[in-house]
């Protein structure tokens, strides 16, 4: 059992380059997040999709673009890849939008040179 | 607005030492709170939920409604407990699912 699955683990990126990072999760989970990881912010959230099928943004927003391919699967694009987006980026999902537990990935280093 | 504030970024402590990671939090209606922790190397894990009162690794937390505060304790910190610690508030709406706090990181040192 897998869990949640990211991929890749670490990517180097030049600035303007696009990327898709990818996550598929095996636990039927209804809800999918995308958060960023940045020291002294904490944990924020990017997008979400609450079921297959929606997404909403979250408190970043602003860069990124997602897709929920089905219901395992829950990509976040960077069109233009920007310095200020090197973080580390975790994929997560739950149950449904009310369920506390978040069953996390390993994350993506991003450096975006 | 929903808000989780967790005041201290680095808390450094000698093992066998009491430690007290402090959240606070805010929100209109009754509040859901938890507990997740990373450790060095691993992925993000729920520690604790308020709702279940439990203690985990020996650690418990204690919701105040009155102060609108969660702190986590332990009474005796170990080596193995250093990791970050996260504070969290089940929210929603256009916040999506769980509000996070900033994180403590928590350094017991020998």
């Amino acid at each position: 059992n897998a869990g949640v699955t990211q991929t890749p683990k670490f990517q180097v990126l030049k600035t303007g380059q696009s990327m898709t990072l990818q996550c598929a999760q095996d636990m039927n989970h209804n809800s999918m997040y995308w958060y960023r990881q940045d020291p002294g912010m904490g944990l924020r959230l990017i997008y979400y999709s609450a079921s297959e099928g929606t997404t909403d943004k979250g408190e970043v927003p602003n860069g990124y673009n997602v897709s929920r391919l089905n219901k395992r699967e829950f990509s976040l694009r960077l069109e233009s890849a920007a310095p200020s987006q090197t973080s580390v980026y975790f994929c997560a999902s739950s149950a449904g939008i009310s369920y506390e537990k978040l069953f996390f990935g390993s994350g993506t280093q991003l450096s975006v040179l | 607005a929903q808000r989780v504030t967790q005041p201290e970024k680095l808390l450094s402590v000698f093992k066998g030492a009491p430690v007290e990671l402090k959240c606070n939090y805010s929100y209109s209606g009754s509040p859901e709170l938890f507990w997740y922790v990373q450790y060095s190397r691993q992925r993000l894990q729920l520690l604790l939920r308020h709702i279940s009162r439990e203690s985990i690794k020996g650690f418990t937390a204690d919701l105040n409604k009155g102060e609108t505060s969660f702190h986590l304790k332990k009474p005796f910190a170990q080596e193995e407990d250093s990791a970050m610690y996260y504070c969290a508030l089940l929210g929603g709406g256009s916040q999506g699912n769980l509000i996070f706090g900033k994180g403590t990181k928590l350094s017991v040192k020998p």
